[in-house]
């Protein structure tokens, strides 16, 4: 079955960087794009970026431009989320999210269908 | 940027109700519109996605519908599992945009 493992919660100071981390198995790694998708306390969720795990491309939502990058290790099936110059307002629960794709009424529509367990990031000084 | 907005943010009902959640997109996103669910402490689940084809193992009295700027997602009979908050995203644009959710309580 499709499991995505991410690693453990992390504390940080603000200014450092955090390395998230999501292991898939059960699929073949790189037919999937995966998403991050994060969640602060008591807020709704907010995309955060993507990575197509054959070509490594990746794209980031405009605010987080120049502070985060997504990597993948094929050998491993993981993929690597990066999020430098933390501040307080970045503490979030941080999720990865496989996207899933189907092929109706001759259009392609995408969606989140597994989802890993979400790894806590607190940044406080 | 696609901003997508649900109403109402939160609502109250009883067991055996039915409840509609409206999502409103600020351009037409066609019919890429999901829908999730996330209990209390658990993961987002995937309900629905294309804006109607329901994701297989979830109970048919979830449905969704709409196109273009307007969808609503209906739950029919409600049971106790799903009070929970619920969100449509937009996989129109490449920025998967979420709305605010959508919180789900028992009257």
């Amino acid at each position: 079955q499709v499991q995505l493992v991410q690693s453990g919660a992390e504390v940080k100071k603000p200014g450092a960087s955090v390395r998230v981390s999501c292991e898939a198995s059960g699929y073949t790694f790189t037919d999937y794009y995966m998403h991050w998708v994060r969640q602060a306390h008591g807020q709704g969720l907010e995309w955060m970026g993507m990575i197509n795990p054959r070509s490594s491309d990746s794209a980031d939502a405009p605010k987080f431009q120049g502070r985060l990058t997504l990597t993948r290790d094929t050998s491993t099936s993981t993929v690597y989320l990066d999020l430098g110059s933390l501040r307080s307002d970045d503490t979030a629960i941080y999720y990865c999210a496989r996207a899933a794709h189907r092929d109706l009424r001759q259009l392609s529509f995408y969606f989140f269908d597994h989802w890993g367990q979400g790894t806590l990031v607190t940044v406080s000084s | 940027d696609i901003q997508m907005t649900q109403s109402p943010s939160s609502v109250s009902a009883s067991v055996g109700d039915s409840v509609t959640i409206t999502c409103r997109a600020s351009q037409t996103i066609e019919t890429y519109l999901n829908w999730y669910q996330q209990r209390p402490g658990q993961v987002p689940k995937l309900l629905i996605y294309a804006a109607s084809t329901l994701q297989s193992g979830v109970p048919s009295r979830f449905s969704g519908s709409g196109s273009g700027t307007d969808f609503t997602l209906t739950i029919s009979s409600l049971q106790p599992e799903d009070f929970a908050v619920y969100y449509c995203q937009e996989s129109y644009s490449p920025l998967y945009s979420f709305g605010q959710g959508t919180r789900l309580e028992i009257k």
